[in-house]
């Protein structure tokens, strides 16, 4: 099946500083891709939609100078949290979107990546 | 926006006995998704489900599209160890340009089965 690389899967980094999180489809190319972010047993929460080519469309409430989502390609999309603080300690999701023929289009998750910011 | 009502959100069930979980909403999706995440895992797909009234099966597991559009249920029958874990809906419209939308989650059933 389709498979969604996510890197890294887990980061520790100072408050402050920035980090990049890598979506890769591995074997389809992927024009939309969307990320999410979990805190501690609950749900995930769909932060933005990325579109390879042009802006990204982020939810109500998700800052888009603090998360730059960039999909410069077919197969990678990229989250920054730029100047991260404690309280963006969370898990980040993202997923790819899978068009084949007719209507059949599916959803790949990446494994997720655990970020920890001192 | 949109929210899903999930229950329940945990179950303590011994081995072998079968699950039944729940997902409501207050508008209508075209798509209904359950997942399975284990921990410091992304969601995997268990089943996907596109038309109203649509009872799927996948091994163990059978869910069904409520013909409202607006709910859907997920059944486990005869429970292994394996199956610990949580359990989430999701649903999923599409736009106007004829995309799909991300995933509106509900929280989450927490399946804990004891020896």
């Amino acid at each position: 099946g389709a498979v969604v690389s996510q890197h890294p899967s887990w980061v520790i980094c100072k408050s402050g500083t920035s980090v990049k999180i890598e979506c890769r489809s591995l074997d389809f190319q992927a024009t939309t891709m969307f990320w999410y972010r979990q805190f501690p047993k609950q749900s995930l929460m769909l932060m933005a939609t990325s579109n390879e080519g042009s802006k990204a469309t982020y939810e109500q409430g998700v800052e888009k100078d603090k998360f730059l989502i960039n999909h410069a390609s077919l197969t990678l999309s990229t989250l920054t949290v730029t100047s991260a603080h404690p309280e963006d300690s969370s898990f980040y999701i993202c997923s790819a979107l899978y068009r084949g023929l007719a209507t059949n289009e599916k959803l790949f998750f990446g494994s997720g990546t655990q970020l920890s910011v001192l | 926006g949109q929210q899903l009502n999930q229950s329940p959100q945990s179950m303590f069930i011994q081995e072998g006995e079968d699950v039944s979980m729940n997902c409501t909403s207050s508008s209508i999706f075209n798509t209904w998704l359950w997942y399975k995440q284990d921990p410091g895992e992304g969601p995997v797909l268990l089943i996907a489900l596109y038309k109203a009234g649509e009872l799927t099966s996948n091994g163990r597991l059978t869910a069904q599209f409520g013909t409202t559009r607006k709910d859907s249920f997920l059944n486990i029958s005869a429970s292994i160890p394996s199956d610990v874990g949580i359990y989430f809906c999701a649903g999923q419209l599409w736009n106007s340009g004829g995309g799909a939308d991300g995933l509106t989650f509900g929280k989450g059933t927490h399946l804990i089965i004891q020896p």
